[in-house]
């Protein structure tokens, strides 16, 4: 157990909607990642939260936005879905404290989209 | 830009065999860090280990070491013994310094499934 949390585990919607991830960092940690795992496109990084301020943003759709809360949870807006955001959304930790590529990411469960 | 290759997709082997999973990364910086993580079939990302750039001395932890060589841009991790319970998928992973901003992110590979039969 990482420390991490992440909620829901699994979401079934329809192409078209909106749905929020949930995501709970390790007590202690600032910095918050989302990533997307896809069959096609891997492990990609969406974004980066520390301390609740927008640190860094990879390859993030329009359609898709994150914020961190002054708690230091996070979550993942993902609005217009369609099939292909099918996939696990993971969201990571770290300390923060060097807002470092040095630190360590610990990772969270997922939560599994589905998107028919 | 910075790449890491996991030539290897899939790996099969027999319960005790040891394996080698090879990692290759591209950057231009002379600071990094390099990371193995493991996804088992339940879907979660463990942490295994974190390397930095300047430290080439290989790790061993129980039945799981790994090597790394900045001449051939390579950090391999090797299981010695496999056991089933070794059966997930393995990434590697690189971090360097974004000039942009300051901080950075992780940047997989496309990971190497390993299945180790009885």
């Amino acid at each position: 157990d990482s420390g991490v949390t992440q909620t829901p585990k699994h979401l079934i919607t329809a192409t078209g909607q909106r749905v929020t991830l949930r995501c709970s960092p390790r007590s202690g940690d600032l910095s918050v990642y989302w990533y997307q795992q896809s069959l096609d496109q891997g492990l990609q990084f969406l974004i980066h939260y520390y301390n609740g301020e927008e640190r860094a943003k990879g390859n993030i759709l329009e359609r898709f936005s994150a914020q961190q809360f002054p708690d230091l949870h996070s979550e993942l807006n993902l609005s217009s879905l369609e099939l292909g955001d099918s996939a696990l959304y993971f969201c990571a930790s770290s300390k923060g404290s060097s807002g470092g590529f040095q630190e360590t990411q610990y990772f969270g469960p997922g939560t599994r989209l589905l998107v028919l | 830009a910075q790449k890491v290759t996991q030539a290897q997709t899939e790996i099969s082997v027999v319960e005790k065999e040891d394996v080698t999973l090879d990692c290759v990364y591209e950057t231009r910086d002379t600071t990094y860090y390099l990371f193995w993580y493991k996804q088992p079939p339940s879907g979660e990302l463990v942490f295994l280990i974190r390397r930095n750039s300047f430290d080439e001395q290989n790790e061993i932890s129980g039945r799981y070491s790994w090597n790394f060589q900045k001449s051939t841009s390579s950090f391999n991790f090797t299981i010695t013994a496999s056991q089933v319970v070794d059966s997930a998928v393995y990434f590697c992973a690189l971090s360097e310094e974004s000039l942009r901003s300051g901080y950075s992110t992780l940047t997989f590979g496309k990971g190497t499934m390993l299945l180790v039969s009885p």
